[in-house]
């Protein structure tokens, strides 16, 4: 079975702060991934996504993840977060099928 | 465009009655899945439906949750004789995934259950 863990369970940063939160994969298999956020009051919408191909993933709003297959790893950054970054972020993968095994959440807050 | 549509938003009953939330995917998507999230259990997959193939229910909790798919469509989550530990939020989700591949899913607004 697949699982994923994320070891930033909350992170306050001031604006224009370097980010990077951690996600970690088991599954043996091939892996599609994903990171996820949840704006306060809003539902989950994708940040970015890695299916094959390049390991560095570029999604919205000036977020990036690395794909580092050795390390089961797929790590998100954004060089200057910014007030409106704050929310809750979910690594997630899917392998072996279509549905999505979730990590716990990192809930991000920024402060001005 | 429409997304993802969920109803009710919220829903507040009472221990052992039964309960159906609704989804509305994305027209077109022809995959749809449910997952519950929980403050103790984070974000689970409860149900996935593909197609006109047999909906994977690995991830039903038990035998009082069903889920069913009209017509390839709208799909109908029913909790049965629901419980204080079933109080979560259920999120359903669609994409216009390919067997075996996987592609976003674009998720609704949830609805928030509360058995009291």
């Amino acid at each position: 079975a697949q699982s994923v863990s994320q070891h930033n369970h909350h992170v306050i940063l001031s604006e224009a702060a370097s980010l990077e939160l951690g996600c970690n994969y088991s599954y043996g298999g091939t892996v599609n991934l994903f990171w996820y956020v949840q704006y306060p009051g809003q539902h989950l919408q994708l940040l970015l996504k890695y299916f094959s191909g390049d390991p560095l993933v570029k999604g919205i709003k000036g977020f990036e993840a690395e794909f580092i297959k050795s390390k089961f790893s797929f790590n998100l950054r954004k060089p200057s977060v910014q007030w409106s970054d704050t929310a809750e972020y979910f690594c997630a993968v899917t392998g072996g099928g279509n549905k999505l095994t979730f990590g716990t959440g990192t809930q991000l807050k920024v402060e001005l | 465009g429409a997304g993802v549509s969920q109803s009710p938003s919220n829903k507040v009953t009472e221990k052992g009655k039964d309960v159906e939330l609704r989804c509305d995917p994305i027209s077109g998507h022809t995959a749809l899945y449910w997952y519950r999230q929980s403050l103790g259990q984070g974000l689970e997959f409860l149900i996935y439906f593909q197609g006109n193939s047999a909906p994977d229910k690995s991830g039903l909790p038990s035998d009082r949750f069903s889920a069913e798919r009209t017509g390839g469509s709208v799909s109908t989550l029913t909790i049965q004789r629901t419980q204080q530990e079933d109080s979560a939020v259920y999120l359903c989700a669609s994409s216009p995934a390919m067997r075996g591949r996987g592609d976003e899913q674009f998720f609704g607004p949830g609805t928030r259950l509360t058995v009291l």
